[in-house]
């Protein structure tokens, strides 16, 4: 099992819908969330930083931690085309140790 | 300021053959993560480097090594190459190992 789980998709939405994606991890010891955008032939870039549980709103964009449930989510509202491009969630441990853990990504299509 | 710059974008290596890929941080960042991207794994972190020396190092063969330069620039070398090191190979740079990191294009390596 891998420590970050994400649905990769496909998932294909009009424009102006509002966007759900979704990651769950394991390891209890993660303490930071992020949620990174990467559009085709580019690196990603970072959208959202969390720390713990609770909401961060920026924009269109909102960002929400369960640690309770070891969940995390990124809701995009009035999506637009040029939100299309693939998500991915990422998780890190504090201490000296630390390492970036990954979902695979989600991959979205905004239909105008 | 500029980016992060990798260099070269695309690369086709047959097996057996090594490669070296070069990464240019931030101006001011001293801290350089490399990750494997490929569609089955996501992004697999490779090892990171702060001012020259390597910080951590996640779980890939000894093939895969790097290093880092006085100027913050960084190398990954790949020896005797393999069909499953087709990816694309990313770097990020961050001005210390708890910043948030900042991710170049990519190179696309193909191995054939």
């Amino acid at each position: 099992q891998k420590e970050v789980e994400q649905d990769p998709g496909p998932l294909s939405v009009p424009e102006g819908a509002i966007v759900s994606l979704n990651c769950t991890y394991s390891n209890s010891a993660f303490q930071y969330f992020m949620w990174y955008r990467q559009y085709s032939r580019k690196g990603p870039e970072l959208l959202m930083y969390t720390y713990s549980s609770g909401n961060k709103e920026d924009g269109r964009f909102t960002a929400q931690v369960d640690k309770s449930s070891k969940y995390i989510s990124l809701f995009i509202r009035d999506s637009q085309p040029s939100d299309s491009a693939t998500y991915l969630c990422a998780a890190l441990n504090a201490g000296n140790n630390r390492k970036l853990i990954w979902g695979l990504g989600t991959s979205l299509a905004v239909n105008p | 300021k500029a980016g992060v710059t990798q260099t070269p974008r695309y690369l086709i290596k047959t097996r057996g053959q090594q490669v070296t890929l070069s990464c240019s941080p931030i101006s001011g960042h001293r801290s350089v993560s490399w990750y494997q991207q490929t569609p089955g794994q996501g992004l697999q972190f490779l090892f990171e480097y702060f001012s020259e020396t390597q910080r951590n190092k996640g779980n890939f063969p000894g093939r895969f090594s790097g290093r880092q330069f006085s100027n913050s620039r960084s190398e990954m070398n790949v020896s005797t190459l393999e069909l499953g090191d087709s990816a694309l190979y990313l770097c990020a740079s961050s001005a210390s190992t708890t910043d948030t990191q900042y991710f170049g294009p990519g190179t696309r390596l193909t191995v054939l």
